[in-house]
């Protein structure tokens, strides 16, 4: 079963404006962590933002939010104030396990267009 | 310094040739791993260093085999390679696989490989 769902293949979204980009995930652990990296066309992974399982306030980081719905099982993040820079794909990924548990599970992506 | 590094960001090569591609950090981090890519795909995990011992082997075929010369080189030697190899092979590297702390893995460029 896939562990972390990404549904939307592409977004668009105009220049200025926020978007959201959705992300659900499986586990039975108690203890884990969810992380989103973007990845521009030249393929470096950028790491954006972390929730841990057990952190009562949603993550913020600059104009990236996570907002962390666990009870749902979704980790959707936010981006305020698009730039043209933010046109990527953006992955979802979740490790699972108390302590580090170095593997990271990936969602399928979803690639951002930012139009001018 | 707070990035990693990986040589070269591009390699053609023959199904008989013997290639290498090499991944470096000097920010402390004691696990690092190697991903491979495809096109539109997330990246899919090979191998895991923790504290220079080789911790995660995905069932990678023999024709990639990692080496872990110290805390801050990580090695993938390529050999016999198919052209179904052909991806983008990143590098990353994380702080302290023993320890609870957020662990978010840092990703290198990547080297574009092609198999001819």
């Amino acid at each position: 079963a896939q562990k972390i769902t990404q549904t939307q293949p592409g977004m668009f979204v105009q220049e200025k404006e926020a978007v959201t980009l959705d992300c659900t995930y499986d586990t039975s652990d108690q203890s884990y962590g969810l992380f989103w990296y973007k990845q521009p066309s030249s393929g470096e992974m950028i790491f954006l933002i972390y929730q841990g399982s057990y952190d009562e306030q949603n993550a913020t980081e600059g104009r990236y939010s996570l907002n962390f719905q666990k009870a749902r099982k979704s980790a959707n993040l936010v981006i305020s104030a698009s730039q043209l820079g933010d046109s990527a794909m953006y992955f979802c990924a979740m490790r699972e396990g108390g302590t580090s548990g170095s593997r990271l599970t990936f969602g399928e992506g979803t690639q951002l267009t930012v139009n001018p | 310094d707070t990035e990693v590094t990986q040589t070269p960001k591009h390699l053609v090569m023959g199904m008989t040739n013997k290639k290498s591609l090499k991944c470096e950090q000097h920010m402390g981090h004691r696990a690092m791993y190697w991903y491979k890519q495809k096109a539109k795909k997330p990246p899919e995990l090979m191998f895991v260093y923790s504290y220079e011992k080789l911790s995660i082997n995905e069932s990678v075929p023999s024709r990639f085999s990692p080496e872990c010369p110290n805390s801050s080189l990580l090695n993938l030697h390529l050999h016999a390679l198919q052209p179904e190899d052909s991806a983008l092979y990143l590098c990353a590297s994380s702080q302290d696989p023993r320890s609870d702390l957020v662990n978010e893995q840092f990703f290198g460029p990547g080297t574009r490989l092609t198999v001819l």
